[in-house]
């Protein structure tokens, strides 16, 4: 199992640009969650899923958008960079809830 | 005030000491989290525990529900230990976890 990986590592984005970072998971968990982690921050949700078809807003949802039409895809939809969203970004997912495995993140600069 | 508190933020220690990282936590929780985080960036998921203590190896995670703290203890550390060690709970109502801001854990040779 490759578990969870995430695409691109890295990327530097002007302002204003448009991606999609990719997260996928050959586990068939259920649960799946997006990240970010800024430097002397602890990581914070900013979207989750419980199954396909089904997401929510997390703690800090403003600038991103999200689907999961498959089990195993969660890609994360940035339409309007701005500085602000300039982060490490970390995919995971879960079973059951409770332990989560992570992917190796994807460094994002928006300059 | 945050929900998840570690201490200490910064540990430097040398080859073969015995380390201990603390979380304190104010809510309700389901599960507590040790997670480890390496140079690179990927992060690890060490132990996860809901009472009293597991061992994996040189290290040991604690947990005392009524005072609402966890310790990591890594024994005869070892310069390969060098990470962040981040204390995440399960707290969420999505399952989500939340997470301390982590300990910046440096061994010398």
């Amino acid at each position: 199992n490759a578990g969870v990986t995430q695409t691109p590592k890295f990327r530097i984005l002007k302002i204003g640009q448009s991606m999609t970072l990719q997260c996928t998971q050959d586990m068939n968990h259920n649960y799946m969650y997006w990240y970010r982690q800024d430097p002397g921050m602890g990581l914070k949700l900013i979207y989750y899923s419980v199954g396909a078809g089904i997401t929510d807003k997390g703690e800090v949802p403003n600038g991103y958008n999200v689907s999961r039409s498959t089990t195993e895809d969660f890609p994360l939809r940035l339409e309007l960079a701005a500085p602000s969203q300039t982060s490490v970004y970390f995919c995971a997912s879960s079973s059951t809830g409770d332990e989560q495995y992570f992917g190796p993140g994807t460094r994002l600069t928006v300059t | 005030k945050n929900e998840v508190e570690q201490s200490p933020q910064n540990l430097t220690a040398q080859e073969g000491e015995f380390i201990t990282i603390n979380c304190s936590y104010s809510v309700g929780i389901s599960a507590l989290h040790w997670l480890q985080q390496h140079p690179g960036g990927g992060i690890v998921s060490l132990f996860m525990l809901s009472s009293g203590k597991k061992k994996h190896g040189r290290l040991i995670a604690t947990i005392n529900i009524q005072e609402k703290h966890s310790s990591l203890h890594i024994t005869a550390s070892h310069p390969r230990d060098s990470a962040v060690y981040i204390c995440a709970l399960t707290g969420g109502s999505q399952g989500n976890l939340i997470f301390g801001k982590g300990t910046k854990l440096s061994v010398k040779p």
